[in-house]
């Protein structure tokens, strides 16, 4: 098993493009979560799902917007990139109580 | 909103024991985790323990968790280069987990 995988690992936009960050997992889980992660802040939760085609915002969701048309991805969207998304982005998935994380993407909008 | 604390570093010798804290708010909470961040790389689970526990011991990690005063600590015994990471708090009392910012753990040789 992969496990939780994300696409790609590395991207620097400009102020304005937008983007999608895929996070695929192959272990049948029901719940998926997109978190931020910047100095000194911790883990900030974006987005969720709970399940297939179901999505909720959490702490921190604007200037976001996700999918999760198939069970397996989750994807992550900005449709117009600011310089305050700068962070390292990632994704996990659980079932119970353990959450699995995916190994990040650094994400730099100049 | 519930928050988590934790403090940001702690430093130790090769082989002497750790003792990373977190105090959290929320009352209700029913798991507390500590997850493991080496660098470059996602968050590891290290160990969970369920409230109504006030220790839980698994090989070089000891938990104890006191209700009372929301305080959650993690001792790694007898600590080593390989432990040098950043240590989440996390509680997952709604839902949802809500981390603490971290505690970067340097091992010193």
């Amino acid at each position: 098993n992969a496990g939780v995988t994300q696409t790609p690992k590395f991207r620097v936009l400009k102020t304005g493009q937008s983007m999608t960050l895929l996070c695929a997992q192959d272990m049948n889980h029901e719940y998926m979560y997109w978190y931020r992660q910047d100095p000194g802040m911790g883990l900030r939760l974006i987005h969720y799902s709970v399940g297939e085609g179901t999505t909720a915002k959490g702490e921190v969701p604007d200037g976001y917007n996700v999918s999760r048309l198939k069970k397996q991805n989750f994807l992550l969207g900005l449709e117009s990139a600011a310089p305050s998304q700068t962070s390292v982005y990632f994704c996990a998935s659980s079932y119970a109580e353990e959450q699995f994380f995916g190994p990040g993407t650094r994400l730099t909008v100049l | 909103g519930e928050d988590v604390e934790q403090s940001l570093f702690l430093s130790v010798r090769e082989g002497d024991s750790s003792v990373i804290n977190c105090t959290y708010t929320d009352s209700s909470s029913t798991y507390l985790y500590w997850y493991k961040q080496e660098p470059g790389a996602g968050l590891q689970l290290l160990t969970y323990i369920f409230s109504n526990m006030d220790m839980k011991q698994d090989q070089r990690l000891t938990v104890l968790l006191n209700k009372k005063d929301k305080h959650l600590s993690l001792r790694i015994a007898d600590t080593q280069t390989g432990d040098s990471a950043i240590y989440f708090c996390a509680d997952g009392s709604q839902g949802n987990l809500i981390f603490g910012k971290g505690t970067k753990l340097s091992v010193k040789p």
